[in-house]
């Protein structure tokens, strides 16, 4: 079965340092997706993002955050500025359009930890 | 706003056993809701999902049906197995959304021993 990829698994940064997480989509979904999980806390959604922009944003995704697909095939999540508390699993996910589009398909995240 | 809340973990069961994860919501509208499941080292997957009130979605032998007068949706399986060791997540969908996006609840982790 085709799968979302995600990369690095794993993240180690200095706060105020910027990083980039990773994301292969499948590739005929057109539906793009970050949410993020700290620690105990619940799963939150980040932003979503269809034809080249962005269709919803969480209060969470301030100015220090930014994505972008920058050819066919990534989709990325920049945090310019990190700090202590964007430390959390961060899951790419996308979907089919239509009807088809209640499906998420996740990737197996990326660890992001800011010392 | 909308929220999941779902049962606390971890849950540990024995193999062949029954499980219960309660799993209630809050939203407007007429949500779709749905189960995720994360097993270790991988992605959240879809394991089911229900779309209107009544309405049971069921896969693998797991089993949950929306009910919209306690605004539940528990997910059950008569008899589990070690293979269903994994992080199980509730959540729900708006219903007025136009862009899709889901609303989880913390995951409740479970082991299930031999």
């Amino acid at each position: 079965e085709p799968e979302v990829t995600q990369t690095p698994s794993h993240q180690v940064t200095q706060m105020g340092q910027e990083v980039i997480l990773r994301c292969v989509p499948i590739s005929n979904h057109l539906y793009f997706y970050w949410y993020r999980q700290i620690l105990g806390q619940k799963v939150e959604f980040l932003v979503s993002f269809y034809n080249n922009e962005i269709s919803e944003k969480s209060e969470i995704f301030d100015d220090q955050f930014s994505v972008e697909r920058p050819d066919g095939s990534n989709f990325t999540l920049k945090i310019r500025s990190t700090k202590l508390e964007d430390s959390a699993m961060y899951f790419c996910a996308s979907s089919e359009a239509g009807l088809d589009n209640e499906k998420l398909f996740f990737g197996s995240g990326t660890q992001l930890s800011v010392l | 706003g909308n929220s999941v809340t779902q049962m606390e973990g971890p849950v540990t069961l024995s193999e062949e056993a029954f499980l219960t994860i309660n799993c209630t919501y809050t939203a407007t509208g007429y949500p779709s809701l749905f189960w995720y499941v994360q097993y270790p080292g991988e992605g959240l997957q879809l394991l089911l999902k229900a779309t209107k009130a009544d309405d049971k979605g069921s896969n693998k032998g797991f089993e949950a049906t929306y009910r919209k007068e306690t605004t539940s949706f528990h997910l059950e399986k008569g008899s589990v197995q070690v293979s269903d060791s994994a992080v199980y997540f509730c959540a729900l969908r708006d219903s007025g959304g136009s862009n899709y996006k889901l609303t989880f609840g913390k995951g409740t982790l479970l082991t299930v021993n031999p």
